[in-house]
């Protein structure tokens, strides 16, 4: 069984702070997805990362794949209230197969 | 239709008795999840479908949960004989298949309590 591992579980900071957030795992993803889930609705997809050492942007979201294919990170620059909500790893291990899910961490921006 | 839609929104019921929950793909989606979610955890994979057939069903936690899928399209997952352990919010996903990496499209999810 697949595993991902995120830390850290919560985060309390202040707006306009910046912050990172890690997905590790001992095995090998063909892809790994980040989500956020806001209360009473399902996750939305953010991105999808597929290459070793990736690197996208998504406006103050930075997300890393690592070289090795096993872990990521999101780092939010600058962090606002509207960012609050649960951060989710996803990792498939190959095409159409199932999508492993970490066990996320909760948000909070501070006003 | 334009997103994932799931059915009950909300069910609460009694210890021992079934539920069925029902979702709504995307049209045109071949690809469908159901995944339970405990309350401020990750997601739980149960069941994975392609087209109508099941290849993956090995997150289905005992032989309580079934699932099916009718033309393609709408999926129902039932919960016979519910225990308390059964309660969380039930989350429904579909795909386009194809090649490169999976795209899931959640619903809002349904919300089971179990007394």
């Amino acid at each position: 069984t697949q595993l991902l591992e995120q830390s850290p579980q919560f985060l309390s900071i202040q707006e306009g702070e910046n912050l990172t957030v890690y997905c590790n795992s001992s095995s090998v993803f063909s892809s790994l997805q980040w989500y956020r889930q806001e209360p009473g609705e399902g996750p939305v997809l953010l991105v999808t990362v597929v290459t070793g050492g990736e690197v996208k942007k998504l406006k103050r979201l930075t997300f890393q794949f690592g070289d090795a294919r096993k872990d990521s990170s999101l780092h939010i620059t600058a962090a606002q209230p509207g960012d609050t909500g649960l951060y989710l790893c996803a990792g498939s291990a190959a095409s159409g197969s199932r999508l492993t899910f970490g066990e996320g961490t909760q948000l909070t921006v501070n006003p | 239709g334009a997103g994932v839609s799931q059915s009950p929104s909300n069910k609460v019921t009694e210890k021992g008795k079934d539920v069925e929950l029902r979702c709504d793909p995307i049209s045109g989606h071949t690809a469908l999840y159901w995944y339970r979610q405990s309350l401020g955890q990750g997601l739980e994979f149960l069941i994975y479908f392609q087209g109508n057939s099941a290849p993956d069903k090995s997150g289905l936690p005992s032989d309580r949960f079934s699932a099916e899928r009718t033309g393609g399209s709408v999926s129902t997952l039932t919960i016979q004989r519910t225990q308390q352990e059964d309660s969380a919010v039930y989350l429904c996903a579909s795909s386009p298949t194809g090649s490169g990496a999976n795209v899931l499209t959640f619903g809002a999810g349904s919300r089971l309590t179990v007394l």
